[in-house]
């Protein structure tokens, strides 16, 4: 059974930084691309980053490029998303989620975690 | 950006009514268009991907049609557990994935 936990989320004041991570059980994780997405509070869903399978491609969307960095640890089963300069606008639920092989759609998903940006 | 508007915003059917539900693409994203639904409180799931193909496990009530930039969600006989948001996404140019503003599915 398929298995993705997120973890890290908190309060973090605008400007700071937050790690998050997503611990991935019951598939071969390095054969898989694996994405971020988020979801502002009542607001709808927001792809924000994407890495393959082996960690050579990651990709952004502009809204976090060139504060967030995506990487994964194939060791280890574990998707990160290191956030820098955080913005309220950053205030969301955060999900990975596990891409299919072919078509790329998320297929699993994580139950989220919360990140708040606020003084 | 290729966006993704659906409509309507809020649906308001009964338990064994037909739900129609569609999503426009500002430009022809082929047929690779997936649907998902959202429960308050839990992840989103893939109802629905490449337009018309059913995922893993997915009830037969749901079907999906469409190409190039109109693309239907329908439910043919809404059970309870139907009624939450469903969300339209394109892969057409990734990894520039989109996703639709959501159609809000309520209990009349």
């Amino acid at each position: 059974e398929v298995q993705l936990l997120e973890s890290g989320g908190g309060l973090v004041q605008p400007g700071g930084s937050l790690r998050l991570s997503c611990a991935a059980s019951g598939f071969t994780f390095s054969s898989y691309a694996m994405s971020w997405v988020r979801q502002a509070p009542g607001k709808g869903l927001e792809w924000v980053s994407a890495i393959s399978g082996s960690g050579g491609s990651t990709y952004y969307a502009d809204s976090v490029k060139g504060r967030f960095t995506i990487s994964r640890d194939n060791s280890k089963n574990t998707l990160y998303l290191q956030m820098n300069s955080l913005r309220a606008e950053d205030t969301a639920v955060y999900y990975c989620s596990m891409q299919n092989r072919v078509t790329t759609v998320f297929d699993y998903w994580g139950q989220g975690t919360l990140v708040t940006v606020s003084s | 950006e290729i966006v993704l508007t659906q409509s309507p915003a809020t649906l308001s059917l009964s338990p064994g009514e037909r739900a129609t539900l569609s999503c426009r693409a500002s430009q022809s994203v082929s047929s690779y268009l997936a649907w998902y639904q959202q429960k308050p409180g839990q992840a989103p799931r893939l109802l629905i991907y490449d337009a018309s193909n059913r995922a893993t496990g997915i009830p037969a009530r749901f079907s999906g049609s469409g190409s190039g930039t109109d693309f239907t969600l329908t439910i043919s006989s809404l059970e309870p557990e139907d009624f939450a948001v469903y969300y339209c996404q394109q892969r057409s140019n990734w990894p520039m994935i989109t996703f639709g503003q959501g159609t809000r599915l309520e209990i009349k």
